[in-house]
């Protein structure tokens, strides 16, 4: 099954304004992490921003927040002020406890984010 | 400060060829271990993963191996490439034991079978 979903194959953004890209999780581990990565063109791959599953309060860093909705196993990224650099592929990601007892990274399929001049 | 190396950065080789792909880690001991692949415009497939010397756990079936001979070292084998070997490898560790650190990836090897 699908644990980390991102519908949004790509989205398209002006630049200077706000864009959210969606992120919906499946688990049964009360402890987890969410974290996103941007990608550019270049393939590395940029740690953004992390969420704990008992973390009261939205993450931050930046221009970039997470909206993380616990009940609804949402973890949507927020980008505000969008930049021309913003342009990329965004994934969102969980660990969470896996059979063999370590906690293993899974990814989604990635959201392609274009902005506009 | 920790560093993650990983080489070559692009590869072509012929199918039917061997492959090795090789990963280091410096300024940490005993990471988590991860390889990757990411075909073209698609999301990140997890191959291996290690928690320790010798110690390899496969998510996905395939002509591909992986051995860590030495605590920081993690290396992506094949006797005989296919086609479909074609794609991104990215190279990945973690601190242990813990589910709220993020990857923190090498540069990755873009590899073309012909």
């Amino acid at each position: 099954a699908q644990k980390i979903t991102q519908t949004q194959p790509g989205m398209f953004v002006q630049e200077k304004e706000a864009v959210t890209l969606d992120c919906t999780y499946d688990t049964s581990d009360p402890s987890y992490g969410l974290f996103w990565y941007k990608q550019p063109s270049s393939g590395e791959m940029i740690f953004l921003i992390y969420q704990g599953s008992y973390d009261q309060q939205n993450a931050t860093e930046g221009r970039y927040s997470l909206n993380f909705q616990k009940a609804r196993k949402s973890a949507n990224l927020v980008i505000s002020a969008s930049q021309l650099g913003d342009s990329a592929m965004y994934f969102c990601a969980m660990r969470d406890l896996a059979s063999g007892g370590s906690y293993i990274p899974t990814f989604g399929r990635g959201t392609s984010l274009i902005v506009h001049p | 400060s920790q560093t993650i190396h990983q080489w070559p950065a692009t590869l072509v080789q012929p199918v039917g060829s061997p492959l090795s792909l090789e990963c280091t880690v410096e300024g940490t001991s005993n990471p988590n271990l991860y390889w990757y692949r990411q075909a073209a415009g698609r999301g990140l497939q997890l191959l291996f993963y290690s928690v320790g010397i010798g110690q390899i756990s496969s998510e996905v079936p395939q002509n591909l191996s992986a051995s860590r001979p030495q605590d920081r070292q993690f290396i992506l084998s094949s006797k005989k490439l296919l086609l479909s070997d074609s794609g991104f490898y990215l190279c990945a560790w973690t601190p242990q034991l813990s589910y709220n650190s993020p990857l923190h990836f090498g540069n990755g090897t873009r590899l073309t079978v012909t």
